[in-house]
């Protein structure tokens, strides 16, 4: 079975500053990948998805994630953060064959100082 | 089109009572999956369905949770009788096609007391 690890729970970053959240995940073929944000009170929302191709994936916001096979990785970055960056982030991957549900990593909560 | 649209947004009931969470799912999009958030346990797979059927189920918690997905455009899930540790939000999202993002709703915040 599929699985995801987002090692970290918390960050803190200060405004403008360039952010990389970390996600591993575990699955015996080519996964899809995803990346979702949750501002307080709201649901997710989808930032980027990989499922093919290019590893380097642009997403909404300013934000980009690279898939790296060999370390079983898909991070999420962004060269300058904005206050209203705030927010929990979600790494998800997704079954590309059987079931094909997906899998949610528990979360890293991003805080951004003024 | 309006999103997935859930409701109540909040719901506060009392142990032992049923309580029914509801969810409209985008028109067109063939998957729905129920999702249960908390702090201790994030974001958990209750169960989801393909063209109305359900799929996989492994994620319900016990008995006293159950899903129907009548027709493509609504789903419920019933907690009889609630307890207090089913306080969380509980999330619908639906997509069309096995390999599309999933749309995700509002959240339903149920407090049992």
């Amino acid at each position: 079975a599929q699985s995801v690890t987002q090692p970290d729970i918390h960050i803190t970053v200060s405004e403008g500053a360039s952010l990389e959240l970390r996600c591993n995940y575990s699955y015996g073929a080519t996964p899809y990948l995803f990346w979702y944000v949750q501002s307080p009170g709201q649901g997710l929302q989808l930032l980027l998805k990989y499922f093919s191709g290019d590893t380097l994936v642009q997403g909404i916001k300013g934000f980009e994630a690279e898939f790296k096979r060999s370390q079983s990785s898909f991070n999420l970055r962004k060269p300058s953060v904005h206050w209203s960056d705030a927010a929990e982030y979600f790494c998800a991957v997704g079954e590309a064959s059987g079931t094909y549900k997906y899998i949610f990593g528990t979360g890293t909560r991003l805080k951004v100082l003024a | 089109d309006a999103g997935v649209i859930q409701s109540p947004r909040h719901e506060v009931t009392e142990m032992g009572q049923e309580v029914t969470l509801r969810c409209k799912p985008i028109s067109g999009h063939d998957y729905l999956f129920w999702y249960r958030q908390t702090m201790m346990r994030g974001l958990e797979l209750l169960i989801y369905f393909n063209n109305n059927v359900p799929i996989d189920d492994s994620g319900m918690p016990e008995d006293r949770f159950s899903a129907k997905m009548p027709n493509a455009s609504f789903s419920t899930l019933k907690i009889q009788p609630s307890e207090p540790r089913d306080s969380a939000v509980y999330f619908c999202a639906s997509r069309g096609g096995a390999f599309a993002e999933a749309f995700f709703g509002q959240g339903t915040r149920l407090t049992v007391v």
